[in-house]
């Protein structure tokens, strides 16, 4: 059961990168996945979630520039980044939410992250 | 939005001390409380999940409590791998937050 990130790398303001989490182990459709950042030396940041039922929420900072979506075939979930800012550099991790009773929203798979960084 | 307090926002321990590190939240988030471990260039790694529950794998000597808006993690006896970040989060409502991070170090 893992998560494996790809699609991170250097790009400029302004412009559009476009992250994959490859699942194996469990169906991403079935879950609640999600989108979790980290700055450079930061804290913990949640940048978008979407439920088993196709419903989507974002964080206020990226809401009209990201789109969260999933490919059931493939078991493989995205984050289209648009209008990309030098605040969105960080490392972005996907992260299983198993939308249990018992869990309660805690995330108990992470990828490994992959790097953005936004800059000229 | 809820706010999610750490504290401290670090600590030094000795190896085979008990250290608590504390969360608290801007409103009441019943028991939607988890704790994280990060360590160096790592993924976080779920700790403890809806206040109390401990994650398989995880060592017995971590535990957490709390309900409403005040939240303990406990380590009970510091090992030298626990040197690392820990993060609260809260899963009451969206959008999802988290706290800043405490980093534990060994003396």
């Amino acid at each position: 059961v893992q998560l494996v990130e790809s699609g991170g790398g250097l790009v400029q303001p302004g412009g559009s990168l476009r992250l994959s989490c490859s699942a194996s182990g469990f169906a991403v459709g079935a879950n609640y996945m999600n989108w979790v950042r980290q700055a450079p030396g930061k804290g913990l940041q949640w940048v978008s979630v979407t439920y088993n039922d196709g419903t989507t929420y974002y964080a206020d900072s990226v809401k009209g520039r990201f789109t969260i979506s999933r490919d059931s075939f493939k078991n493989t979930l995205y984050l289209q980044m648009t209008r990309l800012r030098a605040e969105d550099t960080a490392v972005y991790y996907c992260a299983r939410d198993p939308n249990t009773y018992d869990y309660q929203g805690a995330y108990d798979i992470w990828g490994q992250g992959t790097m953005v960084a936004v800059s000229s | 939005d809820i706010q999610m307090t750490q504290s401290p926002s670090s600590l030094s321990a000795s190896l085979g001390d008990s250290v608590t590190i504390t969360c608290r939240a801007s409103q009441s988030i019943s028991t939607s409380l988890h704790w994280y471990q990060q360590k160096p260039g790592k993924a976080p790694n779920l700790l403890i999940y809806t206040s109390s529950s401990l994650q398989p794998g995880i060592p017995s000597r971590f535990s957490g409590s709390g309900s409403g808006i005040d939240f303990t993690l406990t380590i009970s006896t510091v090992q030298p791998e626990d040197i690392a970040t820990y993060f609260c989060q809260q899963s009451f409502s969206t959008p999802i937050t988290f706290g800043q991070g405490t980093r534990l170090e060994i003396k």
